[in-house]
């Protein structure tokens, strides 16, 4: 199994309070990805990094920061939390297109 | 509008069945990925293609370039293969993925 974790798996919060998403990798791939899935919806892209300190907006960023300070690590942030981001969260990462994305366990967020 | 369509949405076949799930995409790709996510959540990447064909046990996955189209077949199925099956697509452009919806697939011994 790819070396990809994701902390918290769960958490229950209240609006408007900031939430930060933790995806770890070991396995030192440039590529990192944050999805979120919801019924009815494919994995939709937040934000995606290709590289430390670099990168860039997917289709439903709004209300999202993300952060890449590390190879190994990269962020997501909630700045005030709304019931709207309740979902299920899933970092993926790639190394090479053609071998494709693999993917933590996921992150259940609940926003009260 | 979804650039990856699945169909169908949800499958139920009796175990031993030959199962098809098929993928419809409208953007230019450079790959088309399969995934499988079982009940508990986990995604797992069983196939990536770019052309033709490619078998994995009871698993064949193929893709028309021209059409924009892809299935994926299990053969003699089994309730272990009871999942949701995800259609995904890199696009030529970048190194975005696009995903389907979807297929939620039932076993039924």
């Amino acid at each position: 199994d790819a070396g990809i974790t994701q902390s918290p798996r769960h958490k229950v919060t209240e609006t408007g309070t900031p939430v930060t998403l933790r995806c770890h990798q070991t396995e030192n791939h440039r590529y990192m990805y944050w999805y979120r899935q919801d019924p009815g919806h494919g994995l939709r892209l937040i934000h995606y990094s290709y590289g430390v300190k670099d990168t860039d907006k997917g289709e439903v960023s709004d209300g999202y920061s993300v952060s890449r300070s590390k190879t190994e690590d990269f962020l997501l942030t909630l700045e005030s939390a709304t019931s709207s981001q309740t979902s299920v969260y899933f970092c993926a990462i790639m190394g090479d297109l053609y071998i494709g994305q693999f993917f933590g366990p996921g992150t259940r967020l609940t926003v009260l | 509008k979804n650039e990856v369509e699945q169909s169908p949405q949800n499958l139920t076949a009796q175990e031993g069945e030959f199962i098809t799930i098929n993928c419809s995409y409208s953007v230019g790709i450079s790959a088309l990925h399969w995934l499988q996510q079982h009940p508990g959540g986990g995604i797992v990447s069983l196939f990536m293609l770019s052309s033709g064909k490619k078998k994995h046990g009871r698993l064949i996955a193929t893709i028309n370039i021209q059409e924009k189209h892809s299935s994926l077949h299990i053969t003699a199925s089994h309730p272990r293969d009871s999942a949701v099956y995800i259609c995904a697509v890199v696009s030529n452009t970048g190194n975005q993925f696009y995903f389907g919806t979807g297929t939620s697939l039932t076993v039924i011994p």
